[in-house]
């Protein structure tokens, strides 16, 4: 089955920060990516996604290029505001039969005014 | 625009008691699912539903049941309660599968304790 890798948290930043969540994949066919993110006390919003090779997903200020030569995903960001604390998590979805999202473990970051 | 709602927001439960976790979707949804979420290892699928009156089995499925008797709700059973089902249970659904266009849409999490 698919399995998606995030780098281990937590992430702390100050404010203004660059940001980098890594986070690889395995996967069968031709995955799509996204990239959810949870604020606290509340469910998973989908924050970004790319569907084929070299696409950039981006949204809110955050981007993630999908690498098929390193089946990679990973979640940047220029400038962090105390907004952006939150978990963050990777997945994927393959083209093939099984059709389930799988997500990586989530990344807890935490940006400091 | 209430999205998902997952009632209860919060249970503490004894070994081998039972109940029903309850969700109900508003956005005439076909899909729906239930995941469960542990400390560093993410969210996993439980089971998950393609129409009203169809259920399958997720990556997770022992220890729990579900119904889809009405398109909108989607209820997560627990029979016997055990401490392994200590989690954060999260209800979702989309428009149609989990491709790209049709995104999961989350409740905001039910905490249950077994104690």
């Amino acid at each position: 089955g698919n399995s998606v890798t995030q780098m281990e948290g937590p992430v702390t930043l100050s404010e203004e920060a660059f940001l980098t969540i890594n986070c690889t994949y395995t996967a069968t066919g031709y995955p799509s990516l996204f990239w959810y993110v949870q604020y606290p006390g509340e469910g998973l919003q989908l924050l970004l996604k790319a569907t084929k090779a070299d696409d950039k997903g981006s949204n809110k200020g955050f981007e993630a290029t999908y690498r098929k030569e390193t089946t990679s995903f990973h979640l940047e960001k220029g400038s962090v505001q105390v907004s952006d604390s939150a978990v963050y998590f990777c997945a994927c979805i393959s083209s093939g039969s099984a059709r389930q999202l799988t997500f990586g473990s989530g990344t807890q970051l935490t940006v400091l005014p | 625009n209430a999205g998902v709602t997952q009632t209860p927001k919060f249970r503490v439960l004894k070994t081998g008691q039972s109940m029903t976790l309850l969700c109900a979707q508003d956005m005439n949804h076909e899909y729906m699912y239930w995941y469960r979420q542990d400390p560093g290892m993410g969210l996993r699928l439980i089971h998950y539903s393609v129409g009203e009156g169809t259920t399958a089995k997720g990556e997770v499925p022992d220890g729990y049941n579900v119904s889809r008797l009405k398109k909108q709700n989607f209820l997560l059973g627990l029979e016997s309660a055990a401490p392994s089902q200590t989690s954060v249970y999260f209800c979702a659904s989309s428009y149609s599968s989990w491709d790209s266009n049709s995104p999961l849409h989350f409740g905001n999490g039910t905490r249950l304790t077994v104690t």
